[in-house]
């Protein structure tokens, strides 16, 4: 069974810090990798795409991949407190397809003013 | 920015009513999802669609129906509610090339009493 693991937090990071999100993937053959921001109560919001390994910044977000450990991150810089949320790891198995997209369960992450 | 609609927001409603939730993209995608969600829990996938004239069940059993008659509309009926069916509705698409991201509309919060 294709998996996406993440934990579930709650992740604690003081304002102005790097929040560090992690995700492992277990289908060696997956292809895309996303990341969503979901507010609680409001629907997730695509925020990173990353087709390759190694990093790719966008503003204070940076997603990193590594496919030989199966293993997708996203790095917050500068945390505020509107980064607060809950972030889905999304991963876009082996030949796409309407279910080919696996989420994970989410990291819940505060950060502390 | 994705463009898909979701009607009505929230919905309360007594026990044993026929229910329609609307879901419509403007965006030509050929790929629907809907996903079920509970406060604080993960996201299930519960129908999706390829295109026109194609429904499939998803990861989790639903007693609802879904059509697909047009490329953009994509409903999903409940023909008889129950209390047990009381959660956040959340449609997505998805362009039908491989490995893409889903884009999701703010939902429906479902009351069922």
């Amino acid at each position: 069974q294709k998996e996406v693991e993440q934990n579930s937090g709650p992740l604690s990071v003081p304002e102005g810090a790097i929040a560090s999100l992690n995700c492992t993937y277990s289908d060696r053959g997956s292809q895309s990798f996303f990341w969503y921001r979901q507010y609680s109560g409001k629907s997730p919001e695509l925020i990173m795409s990353i087709y390759s390994n190694g990093d790719k910044e966008d503003g204070r977000f940076t997603a990193q991949l590594n496919k030989a450990s199966q293993y997708v991150s996203l790095l917050i810089r500068d945390s505020q407190p509107s980064d607060s949320a809950t972030y889905l790891c999304a991963v876009s198995q082996r030949g796409g397809g309407a279910d080919g997209l696996t989420f994970g369960k989410g990291t819940h992450l505060i950060i502390q003013p | 920015e994705a463009d898909i609609y979701q009607t009505p927001r929230y919905l309360v409603i007594g026990t044993g009513k026929k229910i329609t939730l609307e879901c419509s993209q403007t965006m030509g995608h050929d790929k629907m999802y809907w996903y079920q969600q509970d406060p604080g829990m993960e996201l299930h996938l519960i129908h999706y669609s390829y295109g026109v004239n194609s429904t499939e069940k998803g990861d989790l059993s639903s007693e609802s129906t879904v059509s697909r008659i047009r490329t953009e509309h994509f409903p999903l009926t409940l023909e008889s509610a129950r209390p047990s069916h009381t959660s956040q509705y959340l449609c997505a698409s998805s362009d039908g090339t491989s490995n893409q991201p889903q884009h999701f509309g703010d939902g429906t919060r479902l009351s069922i009493l």
